[in-house]
């Protein structure tokens, strides 16, 4: 597809299960974003991958939170033990650019995450 | 990266120029003046951003104090689908990977 894509657009879970959502970047750009967007708030900066490597990780907000990026293009956002805080739309941007701070990002529309 | 100021809301008529502004009066000489915006239920879309000259591009005008303190975002002929949430951020070079979005301005475009 030409745009970044994430699935699923809606997920319910209970607390305390395993959740994973997936991003598919536009094809050739290296640099991947997740964020994170609670109700009524901005965007939240979670992690950045720099082809296959997290560059930065350092909003991760605890250890329940992973992401990998196995083969420097999809992406899958990994959450245990969900918890009802967790409950938000996780948001996926790509770049072409690997300089920090810089260039545009083109993001998903985002994978409405719920947790009951 | 400079922390900045947005009103949290602002009308505008459809036709008519939407101006939204932006005060960044700690932001250091390297460092650039994003604008994005969020439509309802989707992703943010990067719309412009400069140094401190201004930059105009198909979507938006950034006008840029010559003291680099603020800025005004300018959509020349708002129309209803230009009603979203703007996000100005500012970014250093080098400082890392974060855009820190803030709450943003959230712009109502009537008929």
């Amino acid at each position: 597809g030409a745009g970044v894509s994430q699935t699923p657009s809606n997920k319910v879970t209970e607390k305390g299960k395993y959740v994973e959502l997936r991003c598919d970047p536009i094809s050739g750009h290296t640099a991947l974003y997740w964020y994170r967007q609670s109700l009524g708030q901005g965007p939240e900066f979670l992690i950045y991958f720099q082809g296959t490597g997290a560059a930065d990780d350092s909003g991760l907000p605890n250890d329940r939170f992973f992401a990998v990026r196995p083969e420097g293009s999809v992406s899958t956002l990994k959450i245990q033990r969900t918890e009802r805080g967790d409950s938000a739309v996780y948001l996926c941007a790509s770049s072409l650019t690997r300089q920090e701070g810089a260039g545009e990002l083109f993001f998903g529309e985002g994978s409405r995450l719920t947790v009951l | 990266d400079a922390k900045t100021t947005q009103p949290p809301s602002m009308d505008c008529a459809e036709g008519r120029a939407a101006n939204l502004p932006c005060n960044h009066s700690t932001i250091s000489g390297n460092e650039y003046v994003y604008w994005y915006r969020q439509i309802h239920s989707q992703g943010p879309q990067y719309i412009i951003h400069g140094l401190k000259n201004n930059e105009t591009n198909e979507m938006a005008s950034l006008i840029i104090t010559e003291d680099r303190k603020s800025s005004t975002l300018i959509l020349p002929h708002a129309t209803l689908r230009d009603t979203a949430v703007y996000y100005c951020i500012g970014k250093r070079r080098g400082s890392g990977y974060a855009l820190n979005f803030g709450k943003g301005t959230s712009l109502l475009v009537t008929p």
